[in-house]
Parts: C-alpha cells; structure tokens; sequence
C-alpha cells in the first residue's frame, strides 16, 4: 500500500540534543511538507520541499533543519536552538506544491526529558 | 497576512446535522479545503472547494463563498465516529500555494 511513514512515534530529547524526525513516502510525490501541532492548536509550517535537493522555510522554521536527499524522504532535525520542541510533528506530501490534498504521517510525538 | 477563524468546539447528537463555519482574511487563495483529525492521529482530506458553491461528497458537503470570505463544512446524519477535529485550509496566492491551516474545531457527538 502507498503511504507516507513517520517514525519513531514517540521522541524523548535531552537538553542540548539534537533529534531526527523520520519520513518516508513511496507516493511518488514531489512535495513533502513538516507541520507542527500544539495540543488544540492548527498546523504550523516548518519546511517544505518541492523537489530533490531543494527546501524553504515555512512560517516556523527556526529551530530546525531538513535535508531532501532522495524524492522519497524529508528527515526533520530538531535542534538544540529550538527551546520550545515538545510538540506532535506531522510529515506531508502533495503530487505538487500547490495541491489541495495533502497526505499525512501518523505523526511523532516529540517530549522533552 | 492570511489568517482563518473557526469556532473552537461543536456539540451535537447523533443523527443531527452540524455546520462548521470558517472565515477567513486573505488577499486570494486557489481553494479551500476540509481535513479531518481524529484524536491523536494524522489529519485526513475531506473535500475542497475551488469555485464558489457546494461541494457534496456523501454525508459531508462543502461550501464557499469567495465575496463573503467565507465557508463551511456540514455533516449530516452525524455518527459518533465522527467526533474529531476539523480543519479549514487555504492555499494562498502569494504563499505559493502553500496550505495554511486554522485552529480547528472540535466536533463531539453525543448519543
């Protein structure tokens, strides 16, 4: 079955540590997009991406880093500079950047020890 | 800036018919579209309206109205399974075409 897979779900961070944040799609789509959710908040845009090797900065995106090495995955790296990181992050994807359907991740809980 | 405004909670009984209203303020936008959220999980794509009107897909119909900066979802012959967070989401023009999402609305149905 296609999809998109995010892992780990649950992430426990130091103080200090920087945290990868995993996501997969074998969808075949070229956008893949990090939102973050605060509890009984809307999604806020960290990064996205519209192709291999490229990436933007969404409305958030201090604090974190992407990398788009391969079509198929989009890791979020939280780092240190990121203060405030305890937060439910969701992985998306899109056939292209202006598309109405996004698909999601089951999303990783991220907590910080 | 684009930003959109839903009610924060809906009650409503099964088998009832509930409106959940979004407004939005944005310059101009390709569409508006409809996810889904249960608790703790990945949100899910309703529906999406790209011109004006309503939009019906089975229980759940969509509708905007780009003159009043305004639309809804309506979901009709309610189960308790759809108890959840609902999201309204707009791809603004000058954002290109990125989705931006509002608070959401959390939907319980009661029996």
């Amino acid at each position: 079955d296609g999809g998109i897979t995010q892992s780990p779900k649950y992430l426990f961070r130091k103080e200090g540590q920087n945290v990868t944040l995993s996501c997969e799609q074998n969808l075949n789509h070229d956008a893949m997009y990090w939102y973050r959710q605060d509890p009984g908040q809307g999604l806020r845009l960290i990064y996205y991406s519209q192709i291999v090797n490229d990436f933007q900065k969404g409305d958030i995106a201090e604090g974190y880093s992407v990398s788009r090495e391969k079509k198929e995955s989009f890791p979020l790296t939280v780092t240190s500079a990121q203060k405030n990181p305890t937060a439910f992050y969701l992985c998306a994807s899109s056939s292209q950047l202006i598309s109405e359907k996004l698909f999601f991740g089951s999303g990783t809980q991220l907590s910080v020890l | 800036g684009q930003s959109l405004e839903q009610p924060s909670e809906v009650t409503a009984v099964e088998g009832a018919i509930v409106q959940i209203n979004c407004t939005y303020q944005t310059s101009g936008f390709y569409g508006l579209s409809w996810y889904q959220q249960h608790d703790g999980g990945a949100p899910t794509f309703l529906s999406y309206n790209a011109l004006d009107g309503l939009e019906e897909t089975g229980r759940f119909s969509s509708f905007l109205s780009r003159s009043d900066s305004y639309g809804y979802l309506l979901l009709q012959e309610l189960q308790m399974k759809d108890s959840a967070s609902y999201f309204c989401a707009v791809s603004p023009y000058n954002q290109g075409g990125k989705l931006i999402f509002g608070q959401g609305t959390e939907l319980s149905v009661k029996p």
